[in-house]
């Protein structure tokens, strides 16, 4: 019940495709769910988040969407750029400051020029 | 400048020596978190402290043994190493949004490899 499941794991896109990442999470006390952009040597970094309250967000190119009745959400990244070229993940957790965050097991995504 | 700082970002070890990583956050941050990346880049959460006190322990060996000083600081320290203990090890602390959500800052890992 603890689980995230994310898919592709891996994903190529032409410069300016969309590139589309899926998550499924289990557990209906979930009620925060960002989305983490790790880059090759780093930590991974908070890119997006939404709670379960709204069915999408959008900030510059990267939309959630938010589906609570199936407990999916998903990441799209417009008008992909070889700079997005990084690894994704989901992420799930409870409200609060000792909340932890059960993550996806990534997505690497490759933006061909 | 970094919000969440740790060290060393390398280790290279043999098998059943210690080895100890610190961590430090500069963003007046209460809790505190370690997370385990394998191989295939899963991210897994180890530890978490909030103010100096263990809240999350997952099903870690008790070779892994973190302690908080004060709540800026988190570190880590294995016992024993083998071969399945080498990954990346990231820090994080988590501070509330305005949103009520608990947003977690990585440090940019420590790569710990066991010989």
């Amino acid at each position: 019940q603890q689980q995230v499941k994310q898919s592709p794991q891996s994903l190529i896109v032409q410069k300016g495709g969309i590139s589309i990442i899926n998550c499924a999470y289990e557990n209906t006390a979930f009620d925060y769910f960002p989305w983490y952009q790790q880059f090759p040597g780093k930590g991974p970094a908070l890119l997006i988040a939404i709670r379960p309250d709204v069915s999408e967000k959008k900030e510059g190119r990267f939309t959630i969407s938010f589906n609570k009745s199936a407990k999916q959400f998903s990441l799209h990244i417009m008008d992909s750029q070889p700079g997005d070229s990084a690894t994704y993940f989901c992420a799930a957790g409870g409200s609060g400051n000792t909340g932890k965050l059960i993550f996806g097991q990534g997505t690497t995504l490759q933006v061909k020029p | 400048d970094t919000a969440v700082s740790q060290t060393p970002k390398y280790l290279v070890t043999q098998m059943g020596n210690d080895k100890s990583i610190k961590c430090e956050q500069n963003l007046g941050h209460d809790t505190m978190y370690w997370y385990k990346q394998d191989s295939k880049k899963f991210l897994k959460i180890m530890f978490s402290y909030n103010n100096k006190e263990l809240i999350i322990n997952e099903t870690v060996p008790n070779r892994f043994s973190p302690k908080s000083p004060d709540k800026a600081h988190l570190n880590l320290h294995i016992n024993s190493l083998e071969l399945g203990d080498s990954a990346v090890y990231f820090c994080a602390s988590s501070g509330l949004a305005h949103s009520g959500a608990n947003v977690l800052t990585f440090g940019a890992g420590s790569r710990l490899t066991v010989l």
